[in-house]
């Protein structure tokens, strides 16, 4: 079955603080893999996917396909990084996308 | 370019009436998802369509929900009736060559 967990619903720090949103996942197969943000007021869309292998906004993840995570990184957290972040994973071909629950990352001056 | 619209924003009815919604996906983009948002979820998909035809509807509940693209463009999703646990917001998106999915706005739905 496939399945995507991310174990924090809430996560806060400090700005200028490293940030981390972990992610989890289940997939019988080589998966794709997504973060997705949401700002407030924001529709969702796409931060960065593990086959471009890009840092945006200066966030990077890292499939680890033997602990099935990708987990999202950034050194230097900034306010305007307050959001809902979404880890999604899809088969080949990125066709269906199932999500996890979400995490939201509150950045305090 | 203009992304994807959906409307109603809003919508309020009573249990057991029955609702529409309508999206309008990029122009060009021939995949069109709906996907389901309960309170503290991710997203859920309930169907995808390839054009006018369905690819997936494997999580869409059959008996109330139903959903159509006549003309391979717009797309609407029907509720009838409505039941309280169907309160959410409701996404669409649509998906061109290039593998990245581009979502609406929503349309959050309370039922009563």
């Amino acid at each position: 079955a496939q399945r995507v967990t991310q174990p924090e619903k809430l996560l806060s720090v400090f700005k200028g603080a490293p940030v981390e949103l972990k992610c989890n996942y289940s997939y019988s197969g080589s998966p794709e893999l997504f973060w997705y943000v949401q700002y407030s007021r924001q529709r969702l869309q796409l931060l960065l996917r593990h086959i471009s292998r890009e840092s945006i906004k200066g966030f990077t993840a890292d499939l680890n396909k033997g602990e099935t995570s990708f987990h999202l990184k950034k050194p230097f957290a900034q306010e305007e990084d307050s959001a809902m972040y979404y880890c999604a994973l899809s088969g080949f071909g990125a066709q269906k996308l199932v999500f996890g629950q979400g995490t939201r990352l509150t950045i305090n001056p | 370019e203009a992304g994807v619209a959906q409307s109603p924003r809003y919508k309020i009815i009573e249990k057991r009436q029955s609702v529409a919604f309508w999206c309008n996906p990029i122009s060009g983009h021939a995949t069109l998802y709906w996907y389901q948002q309960i309170l503290g979820q991710g997203p859920k998909l309930l169907i995808q369509f390839q054009n006018n035809g369905v690819v997936d509807d494997s999580q869409l509940p059959k008996d109330r929900f139903s959903a159509e693209r006549l003309k391979g463009v717009d797309s609407t999703l029907k509720i009838q009736p409505a039941k309280l646990e169907d309160s959410a917001v409701y996404l669409c998106a649509s998906r061109g060559l290039q593998e990245t999915q581009y979502f609406g706005p929503g349309t959050r739905l309370l039922v009563l």
